[in-house]
């Protein structure tokens, strides 16, 4: 299978622990992005990248939040010092996008984050 | 700002009867405008877009979409219902006049196909 790869698909922490999450996407796919999806919500945006550059980051991204996409290939999210509020699933997309997008983005299965 | 609202968080509609799942948006420029569907434990997939050109778009599964720009409405929609077309329906906006590249989702809508 060639699709949107998450890992792990679950993950359970303490309040205050570090936690990383792994994108993999479709491997021709030169855009990435990460959405965080609570119970009855919609995907919210949180970064995105083009190759291995971030390009953008929502200004509800904490400074708690941080990721990477070192070779343009797959991707990280490290959330320090979880607090409770950060229990959400954690989503992961990938697109193809020219100048004359955009693509649709294929998701990832997710990550679901549960901070206790 | 750009925005999605879907007004019904539920929609049921019996098997066979023609379905329709709303959605309007708010974009300061032209929209790009797409819709996605979520079975439970499962990723969202997508569905169909509009970009630009006829305002009926033709997607997966037997859906269409029709773009209204006056009413500023994308609503979904599929001639005669199946009981597997029970899943979460979410409609997503992008602003093709905005610099950034944000994704702007509903907050989506519970679709149940009665037998």
């Amino acid at each position: 299978d060639t699709g949107v790869s998450q890992d792990p698909r679950h993950k359970i922490t303490k309040r205050g622990q570090n936690v990383t999450f792994r994108c993999d996407p479709i491997s021709e796919h030169n855009r990435l992005y990460w959405y965080r999806q609570t119970l009855g919500q919609g995907p919210e945006f949180l970064t995105y990248f083009q190759n291995e550059a971030q390009l953008e980051k929502s200004r509800l991204l904490s400074d708690r939040f941080s990721a990477e996409r070192p070779k343009g290939s797959f991707s990280t999210l490290e959330i320090q010092r979880t607090e409770q509020g950060d229990s959400a699933m954690y989503l992961c997309a990938s697109s193809f996008e020219l100048t004359s997008g955009p693509y649709e983005q294929y998701f990832g299965p997710g990550t679901r984050l549960t901070v206790t | 700002a750009q925005s999605v609202a879907q007004p019904e968080d539920q929609v049921n509609v019996a098997e066979g009867n023609p379905l329709t799942v709303k959605c309007t948006y708010s974009v300061s420029g032209n929209p790009y405008l797409f819709w996605y569907v979520q079975y439970p434990n499962r990723g969202l997939q997508f569905l169909l877009k509009y970009i630009t050109g006829d305002n009926l778009v033709k997607g997966s599964y037997g859906f269409e979409a029709e773009f209204n720009k006056s009413q500023t409405s994308f609503h979904l929609k599929k001639p005669s219902a199946l009981v597997s077309d029970s899943a979460l329906y979410f409609c997503a906006v992008r602003d093709i006049s905005n610099t950034g590249n944000q994704f702007y989702f509903g907050t989506g809508t519970s679709l149940t196909v009665i037998p």
